[in-house]
């Protein structure tokens, strides 16, 4: 089984503020089955990135995603209100399971 | 847009055997997305329970491949799934899901309780 290590667990940033968000894999996993999602309490997650880099329909481009093999980040280039919430990492590497990483909490300052 | 509905008992007796329908709306369980579950324990993070694609083909999590049958009804546009042999460590929020890396549209989610 794939592990997807989040880091840091919170991050406590001011809004206007850059965020970034690491996601390493225990294995090299495809690009293409790598995604980003975010949660806000009480609601389902939503997607973000997808491939690895690929921002979902609806997206605002402050969110960029980057990396490869083992090493992958979400960067938000300016938090919004909105924005703070937990973010979650996801891959699938050909066989099951499909995992999650533990989840990276980005809280206001 | 697709939407995913999730309903079921909101309480399991341990020992017992938790059941939750998928509704799919706007849209067919036949195309082509394997249609997931996922469970997020209270105050914790995600885990994907399984899948399953419109042929019937089924995926599980190993570490709970003993307990879980995930099932599709072409004829409802639902699917469904069974967690057998519950015990607290169950107790979750539940959604089904579409799609597999990445899930595109998540159902809201219900809460299942395994409590006496």
């Amino acid at each position: 089984e794939i592990v997807l290590t989040q880091s840091p667990g919170t991050l406590s940033l001011s809004p206007g503020e850059r965020a970034t968000l690491s996601c390493r894999a225990s294995q090299n996993i495809s690009s293409s089955y790598l995604a980003w999602y975010h949660q806000k309490p009480g609601q389902a997650p939503r997607l973000l990135i997808y491939g690895a880099s690929t921002r979902a329909i609806g997206i605002p481009n402050r969110f960029s995603g980057s990396g490869s093999g083992t090493d992958f980040a979400l960067t938000i280039s300016r938090l919004e209100p909105e924005d703070f919430a937990v973010y979650y990492c996801q891959q699938y590497a050909g066989s099951p399971p499909l995992t999650f990483g533990g989840g990276t909490k980005v809280e206001i300052k | 847009q697709v939407q995913l509905q999730e309903s079921g008992p909101g309480l399991v007796k341990p020992s017992g055997t938790l059941s939750l329908t998928c509704a799919v709306s706007y849209g067919s369980i036949s195309s082509s997305y394997w249609w997931s579950w996922v469970r997020q324990p209270p105050g914790k993070g995600l885990e994907w329970i399984g899948e399953i694609y419109h042929s019937g083909s089924t995926n599980y999590n190993p570490s709970l491949k003993s307990r879980v049958t995930i099932s599709i009804d072409k004829s409802k546009n639902q699917f469904s799934l069974r967690l057998s042999s519950v015990t607290a460590a169950d107790t979750a929020v539940y959604y089904c899901a579409r799609g597999r890396v990445p899930v595109t549209t998540w159902g809201q989610g219900t809460l299942v309780t395994v409590s006496s």
